[in-house]
């Protein structure tokens, strides 16, 4: 099946630093990619919709300028949280859609700011 | 927007029995119906996925079932398994060139006890 990637696992940073959170389709292709937001015992919310070589679209309420994404290749995703605070810290997963409609997870980072 | 309700929020079942997840969604052109497994500390992984021109479809121990009159979809898993201990999730999709974008359910805390 099709699979996805993410790196790191887990981090853990000092307020005001900027974390990059790479998101990778390792079998596949991916011309869309979406970035998720999961606070604990709680659902996905969608972040942004990337596409690859283009400007992401960002949900409403999302700061584009704190989170910034970049789609470079048809492969790899980066997600950086910027000038980071507490408030940031949660679960982010990402998802690669590889035909129509279908969408595959990656394993989640989990980012921790002190 | 599409709005996507999911119950119950938790399911405890003995070992054996049946599980049944229930969805209702708002937006009539949604067309793909996908239900993710979600453990603790990792990301969605899909199981199952229907599509609306389609009224069930089966997969081993697992069926799902669409009524697009009503605009609900369940989940049913058979013969339970503690290994079928997870959160489950629920998500409703438009078509490609509506943007694709997943909807979730609030999740379903599944607990099989041996």
């Amino acid at each position: 099946g099709a699979v996805v990637s993410q790196h790191p696992s887990r981090v853990i940073c000092k307020s005001g630093t900027s974390v990059k959170i790479e998101c990778r389709s390792l079998d596949f292709q991916a011309t869309t990619m979406f970035w998720y937001r999961q606070f604990p015992k709680q659902s996905l919310m969608l972040m942004a919709t990337s596409n690859e070589g283009s400007k992401a679209t960002y949900e409403q309420g999302v700061e584009k300028d704190k989170f910034l994404i970049n789609h470079a290749s048809l492969t790899l995703s980066t997600l950086t949280v910027t000038s980071a605070h507490p408030e940031d810290s949660s679960f982010y997963i990402c998802s690669a859609r590889e035909r129509a409609n279908e969408q595959f997870f990656g394993p989640g980072t989990r980012l921790t700011v002190l | 927007g599409e709005n996507v309700e999911q119950h119950p929020s938790t399911l405890s079942v003995q070992e054996g029995d049946s599980a049944v997840i229930k969805c209702t969604y708002s937006d009539s052109a949604s067309n793909y119906f996908p239900w993710y497994k979600q453990e603790l500390g990792k990301g969605p992984q899909l199981i199952i996925d229907i599509r609306s021109n389609v009224g069930e479809k089966k997969d081993q121990r697992i069926a799902v079932t669409l009524n697009k009159t009503a605009k609900h979809f369940s989940l049913h898993i058979t013969e339970t398994q503690p290994e079928d201990s997870a959160v489950y999730f629920c998500a409703a999709s438009p078509p490609k060139a509506a943007g694709n974008k997943l909807t979730f359910g609030g999740g379903t805390r599944v607990l099989v006890k041996p």
